[in-house]
């Protein structure tokens, strides 16, 4: 069911900066500015990082941002912490049937 | 703030039924829809279906209609998650999720998650 795509894994050592794309359709992604992130740690529940591309919830750090040009959105984290390792999951709200569609998720490493 | 509870684990058997929950507090419950999402074992998210409580209007994923009953029950802010015949591949971690009434365009809130695992 997933149609957006992210790559499986990135890693990255303590400080550095990530990036983690979201590629899909342009039915999917192309018009919708309503692109959300979610992070997952192992045995958790998801939780919201970002929404309409690039607004960050109250609570979640500054260090979490997101953009996107045409048919990709990416999530960027700066001054990568130990506990960002994590999945993250991006999300596009569509106007097919499905309404919601994810990515199939990235893991994040921190070396 | 926002909390929502969800049943406990659950092993079943293929061809049994099944209904899970999912518990608000925090919130006016009428206030957000809540949406149903599965995640397969190792795999990730998927979308199932959303209700609004207020009038039990519902909207499921093609993947998911016919197969799958939500439902709620404002007058214990409560939703539903039914199965009425299992099968093996419905084993998964669901995940209830809450999304604002008039901007419906992402997942504020997560339940903690109930394992269901269908197996003979």
């Amino acid at each position: 069911q997933s149609a957006l795509t992210q790559p499986a894994s990135v890693s990255g050592s303590l400080g550095q900066s990530i990036t983690i794309s979201c590629t899909g359709a342009s039915s999917d992604l192309g018009d919708s500015k309503y692109i959300s992130w979610y992070q997952q740690h192992p045995g958790k529940a998801p939780k919201l990082l970002i929404y309409d591309v690039s607004i960050r919830p109250s609570g979640i750090s500054y260090r979490f941002s997101g953009s996107k040009s045409d048919n990709a959105a990416s999530l960027t984290i700066s001054g990568l912490q130990a506990e960002d390792e994590a999945d993250y999951y991006c999300s596009a709200y569509t106007t097919r049937d499905i309404l919601y569609v994810f990515g199939i998720g990235t893991k994040v490493t921190v070396l | 703030e926002v909390q929502l509870v969800q049943s406990g684990a659950e092993v079943k058997k293929p061809g049994e039924s099944l209904r899970i929950s999912c518990k608000g507090s925090g919130y006016i419950f009428t206030d957000y829809w809540i949406s149903w999402v599965r995640q397969m074992p190792g795999q990730g998210l998927e979308w199932m279906g959303r209700i609004d409580p207020t009038d039990s209007f519902i909207k499921y994923s093609p993947s998911f209609q016919g197969h799958v009953t939500i439902s709620a029950d404002m007058s214990v802010d409560t939703a539903y998650l039914q199965w009425h015949r299992l099968r093996a591949s419905d084993t998964a971690v669901y995940f209830c999720a809450t999304q604002r009434m008039a901007y419906p365009f992402y997942f504020d809130s997560w339940g903690q998650g109930t394992l269901v695992k269908v197996s003979s």
